[in-house]
């Protein structure tokens, strides 16, 4: 059982938009930054937004991250085949003192 | 290039121990927090420790703590994890990640180092 809350699945069609919730509470997501990543199969996590809805250099302006009290959301537009992934969510939770992960959300790109 | 790549991983017995190396190359390793994260077969990702640039602090998840150790050489670019009274369900790739952002964010990842405890 992880500490934020990610749906297992979602799946859209190509070219549209999705949106991926992590749910978390006030010792993390509540009043700490949320960070994302995507992996494929056999490779390593590749960070995605830092700092709620950041985007590092490189990373395309179809990814979108937003946080709103104690939840965050990750927005992918014009969605392609080649963003098949497992998208997971990540903060810092005070009661734990460590660092937490969502359970993982597989897209589809159907 | 930036640049995480670890080893030591490998088969060891229920009740053993296994030394993880990280070596970076590409930044300034003295100046970032390095950790731990894993992943069970099929699983998603478990953060496992943290340690600051100077080493003097460090932070476990409840499930090692007391059985895994993280420290670092600065001199030799090099994170390690000492783990030992491994069990089953530690069997994982264990990646290194650097933290950035104020530390708030992991922003370079290695390619991962499998451990399997079974006897």
């Amino acid at each position: 059982q992880s500490v934020l809350t990610q749906p297992p699945s979602v799946s859209a069609a190509p070219g549209q938009k999705v949106t991926i919730s992590c749910s978390g509470s006030s010792s993390n997501i509540g009043n700490k930054y949320v960070s994302w990543y995507q992996q494929f199969p056999g490779a390593a996590p590749k960070l995605l937004i830092y700092e709620n809805n950041k985007r590092p250099s490189g990373i395309p302006d179809r990814f979108s991250g937003s946080k709103s009290g104690t939840s965050a959301t990750l927005g992918i537009t014009g969605l392609q085949t080649g963003d098949e992934a497992d998208y997971y969510c990540g903060s810092w939770d005070t009661s734990l003192n460590g660092r937490v992960f969502g359970g993982g959300t597989k897209l589809a790109v159907l | 290039e930036v640049q995480l790549v670890e080893s030591g991983g490998g088969l060891v017995k229920p009740g053993g121990s296994l030394r993880l190396s990280c070596t970076a190359s590409g930044f300034t390793f003295s100046s970032y927090t390095l950790n731990w994260v894993r992943q069970a077969p099929g699983k998603g990702l478990e953060w496992v420790s943290s340690i600051d640039g100077s080493g003097h602090y460090t932070y476990y998840a409840n499930s090692v703590r007391g059985r895994f150790t993280i420290s670092r050489d600065n001199a030799r670019n090099s994170l390690y994890l000492q783990m030992n009274s491994l069990r089953a369900d530690d069997t994982a790739l264990f990646y290194c990640a650097r933290g950035s952002y104020g530390d708030e964010a992991f922003d370079v990842w290695g390619q991962g180092t499998m451990v399997t405890v079974s006897s």
